[in-house]
């Protein structure tokens, strides 16, 4: 199984900020990697898809990047409404699987 | 517009049995694989499983595999993941998700979750 490992687990940064969370796949996934954002109490939403590419209706602040075993998430402009908890999560293999989660705070 | 409505809070003692569903609309329902997805208090997402409803074949995360079942019914559009016999551990929210994107070699590379269901949490409790 494919091991995803994101870091760091928490952040806390200020509105305007630049913030950057990263995905380490344990073998090659080639370009097979989403971002998702989880606010409490609500399920997932889908931000980036197939490593770099954003999902329709998605602010462009949020943008990802990276291919085979390393991956980057970057918010250009820390808004208010981005705190939540951001996964990375790999679709190369069965059985899929997510990384632990990043939780962002405002600072 | 996708819409994916699981049923309601479930509270159940050790050992009984349920299931849960998710009721897809807005797309066409046979032509999606769907997928099940745990999450416990305050932790990560896990795999569970995912089904094809046009055919039903379903695969199985070597975790959970004997320890649910996940089946559809399509004449109906909805998901369903069943416990037997549940245990304390069992308690978590279970989301379930459409799969969006290319099935290459019927492998499940290149399907992501594109719209997820608002969730079902299951507590277990004597």
């Amino acid at each position: 199984d494919i091991q995803m490992t994101q870091s760091p687990s928490s952040l806390s940064a200020s509105v305007g900020d630049r913030v950057t969370i990263t995905c380490q796949a344990s073998q090659d996934i080639s370009k097979y990697l989403n971002w998702y954002q989880q606010k409490k109490g609500k399920a997932p939403k889908l931000l980036i898809y197939d490593a770099s590419k954003l999902e329709t209706g998605v602010p462009s602040r949020f943008s990802g990047s990276g291919s085979g075993t390393h991956f980057t998430f970057t918010i250009s402009s820390l808004q208010p409404e981005d705190i939540a908890i951001y996964f990375c999560h790999q679709y190369n293999n069965l059985p899929y699987s997510f990384g632990q989660g990043t939780k962002l705070e405002i600072k | 517009e996708v819409q994916l409505v699981q049923s309601g809070a479930e509270v159940k003692k050790p050992g009984e049995s349920v299931k849960i569903s998710c009721k897809g609309s807005g797309y066409s329902f046979t032509n999606y694989w769907i997928g099940w997805v745990r999450q416990m208090s305050g932790k990560g997402l896990e795999w569970m499983g995912i089904i094809y409803p046009g055919d039903s074949d379903t695969k199985y995360s070597p975790s959970f595999q004997g320890q649910v079942t996940i089946s559809a019914d399509k004449s109906i559009s909805t998901a369903y993941l069943q416990w037997t016999s549940l245990q304390a551990s069992d308690t978590a929210m279970y989301y379930c998700a459409r799969l969006k994107g290319k099935n290459y070699y019927g492998s499940g590379k290149g399907m992501y979750p594109d719209h997820w269901g608002q969730g079902t949490l299951v507590t277990v409790s004597s």
